[in-house]
């Protein structure tokens, strides 16, 4: 049973519009949560986090918001530009868990020019 | 620059065979990881290590073996590869079990006939 789920294998957007990228969780446990973005032929990188006692996290144009009631966050990236187009993964950890990462199974984001 | 490398960068082998898949980084980073991604299921930890000596199973560790007699390096062997292994691995590495960032290898593509 995956404890992370992105339930968007694919995403397409317009160049200069908002990307929304979802991801759910199960584990009641999970208190840090972050995003990857991987481009093909690459591993993946590491683009922003946020903590459980925060419900938002801005990093430029990328916005992570957190709803731990809805066991639910998600990434917004304003205004998408060409290069932001790539596989994105969600992934949870708990500390009681030596902050072991659970990935969700990604959601490939295509900007269009 | 500080890194981590992964070779081969891709691999075709027959069913089985043993396969050893190499990780080596140059940031002294105690935790190490190994990844499968496959379409769908995101990365997947298969094995991981806290230190020297130290080697734990992750999720899907049947059929993989991992060793750590130097910090820099854990190798990922595949003891008799089958087609079910045929994926793309991901080493990772970490300075500690604290919430900081996984640096993510470019990955090694293996195919197995």
């Amino acid at each position: 049973d995956q404890q992370v789920k992105q339930n968007s294998p694919s995403l397409s957007v317009q160049e200069g519009r908002i990307s929304i990228l979802n991801c759910d969780y199960t584990n009641s446990m999970f208190d840090y949560f972050l995003w990857y973005k991987k481009y093909p032929a690459e591993g993946p990188t590491f683009l922003i986090s946020i903590s459980s006692i925060k419900d938002k996290n801005e990093d430029g144009r990328f916005t992570v918001f957190l709803n731990k009631s809805a066991k639910h966050l998600s990434l917004h990236i304003v205004p998408s530009q060409p290069g932001d187009s790539a596989v994105y993964f969600c992934a949870a950890s708990a500390h009681n868990a030596g902050n072991m990462l659970t990935f969700g199974g990604g959601t490939r984001l295509m900007v269009k020019p | 620059d500080a890194e981590i490398t992964q070779s081969p960068r891709h691999k075709i082998t027959e069913t089985g065979r043993q396969v050893t898949l190499a990780c080596h980084q140059t940031w002294n980073h105690n935790n190490m990881f190994w990844y499968r991604q496959d379409l769908g299921h995101g990365l997947r930890l298969i094995h991981y290590s806290y230190g020297v000596q130290d080697t734990n199973k992750g999720e899907v560790s049947d059929g993989y073996s991992v060793s750590r007699s130097n910090t820099e390096d854990l190798p990922l062997t595949l003891e008799s590869a089958a087609s079910s292994q045929t994926s793309v691995y991901f080493c990772a590495s970490r300075v500690d079990r604290g919430t900081g960032e996984l640096f993510f290898g470019e990955g090694s593509r293996l195919t197995v006939l």
